[in-house]
């Protein structure tokens, strides 16, 4: 019930590609939904995150698409770049708050 | 603005040896802190997390202790290490009082035990 399944593991995308991460969730008292990235040898830092109420949230290159009935969620990278290489987890928290339930994490390599 | 410090960067321990990871908080009052670990090429396990001085829960048993002396400050420690306590130590802190879904990282802590 509080697990959240990321795939893939790793990803490799040209660069100017999409970069696609999936994540499900079973627990559906889940109801804020964020994406952390980490760079190597760094803290995970919060990339961007949605609620419920919205079916996609865009910030720059960077959009999540909600699927409540799927109990799905997926980050897109638009016109990847080398610097984005990094890797990406999910999370999902519930209305108690003090928790968040990560995805196993994806590692993107994009390729110039 | 709000920092989270952790302390040292990079550890080398020799097993049975003892351990103290520090992290700190600043810029913010009465936060939720929390300790994880990440295992090379893994995931965030989360190890403890505390909601005030003293309050500490435990969410994966092993010989790991964490201890909040001061309302920012977080320490996670060992009596001995084991090789298996190799990792990269993470501390995060969100606000209290509110929804505290956000999670804030530092910058974390490499451990090597040999």
């Amino acid at each position: 019930q509080q697990q959240v399944k990321q795939s893939p593991q790793s990803l490799i995308v040209q660069k100017g590609g999409i970069s696609i991460i999936n994540c499900a969730y079973e627990n559906t008292a889940f109801d804020y939904f964020p994406w952390y990235q980490q760079f190597p040898g760094k803290g995970p830092a919060l990339l961007i995150a949605i609620r419920p109420d919205v079916s996609e949230k865009k910030e720059g290159r960077f959009t999540i698409s909600f699927n409540k009935s799927a109990k799905q969620f997926s980050l897109h990278i638009m016109d990847s770049q080398p610097g984005d290489s990094a890797t990406y987890f999910c999370a999902a928290s519930n209305n108690a708050g003090n928790m968040l339930t990560f995805g196993g994490g994806t590692r993107l390599m994009v390729k110039p | 603005s709000q920092t989270i410090h952790q302390w040292p960067a990079t550890l080398v321990q020799p097993v049975g040896s003892p351990l103290s990871l520090e992290c700190t908080v600043e810029g913010t009052s009465n936060p939720n802190l929390y300790w994880y670990r990440q295992a090379a090429g893994r995931g965030l396990q989360l190890l403890f997390y505390s909601v005030g001085i003293g309050q500490i829960s435990s969410e994966v048993p092993q010989n790991l202790s964490a201890s909040r002396p001061q309302d920012r400050q977080f320490i996670l420690s060992s009596k001995k290490l084991l090789l298996s306590d190799s990792g990269f130590y993470l501390c995060a802190w969100s606000p209290l009082g509110r929804r505290t879904d956000t999670q804030y990282f530092g910058p974390g802590t490499r451990l090597t035990v040999l």
